[in-house]
């Protein structure tokens, strides 16, 4: 079955440590997402990347960074800079030119103390 | 900047019809995607509008008026999970460029 997968569902990180968040697909997409949700808020762009080894910040970059080093790969980490880093964290993905649906993955929720 | 405003929740009956507003200001139109998610999960595609006018899939219908800068989802026969939140989204231009969300509506179905 083709989708997206993000591991883990639940992580638990203390202040000031790093953390990567994973996202792979197998839809052959070129272009890839990370959104943040926080309860009750919409999906707030925060990198993007439309072709391998290329990638755009959104609008919430700040204290995070991304690689696409494969199309199938689009890891995340959140580093000790981000001052909110507790959230639901969503990778989404959409495939050729003019195709207007975005695939989302099952996301991971965040918690940092 | 960028806006879209949508109700932040929404009540209605199993077995009724509820439409979801959702008004849009950004820097560039391309077209408006209607999102469900239920708690805990992943939002999952319902409806795009590319063109003006109503767009229906099953239960689901929606529309769009790009001269008013306005859509609305429309959910028939409604079922109790249908209970989730709904997000409008839009496409500022062409090809794979990320989608601005609104805050969502939160639909709760009571019976």
């Amino acid at each position: 079955d083709g989708g997206i997968t993000q591991s883990p569902k639940y992580l638990f990180r203390k202040e000031g440590q790093n953390v990567t968040l994973s996202c792979e697909q197998n839809l052959n997409h070129d272009a890839m997402y990370w959104y943040r949700q926080d309860p009750g808020q919409g999906l707030r762009l925060i990198y993007y990347s439309q072709i391998v080894n290329d990638f755009q910040k959104g609008d919430i970059a700040e204290g995070y960074s991304v690689s696409r080093e494969k199309k199938e790969s689009f890891p995340l980490t959140v580093t000790s800079a981000q001052k909110n880093p507790t959230a639901f964290y969503l990778c989404a993905s959409t495939g050729t030119s003019g195709n207007y649906e975005q695939y989302f993955g099952p996301g991971t929720r965040l918690t940092v103390t | 900047g960028q806006s879209l405003e949508q109700p932040s929740e929404v009540t209605a009956v199993e077995g009724a019809i509820v439409q979801i507003n959702c008004t849009y200001q950004t820097s560039g139109f391309y077209g408006l995607s209607w999102y469900q998610q239920h708690d805990g999960g992943a939002p999952t595609f319902l409806s795009y509008n590319g063109l003006d006018g109503l767009e229906e899939t099953g239960r689901f219908s929606s529309f769009l008026s790009r001269s008013d800068s306005y859509g609305y989802l429309l959910l028939q026969e409604l079922q109790m999970k249908d209970s989730a939140s709904y997000f409008c989204a839009v496409r500022r231009s062409s090809g794979n460029t990320p989608l601005v969300f609104g805050k969502g509506t939160r639909l709760s179905v009571i019976a």
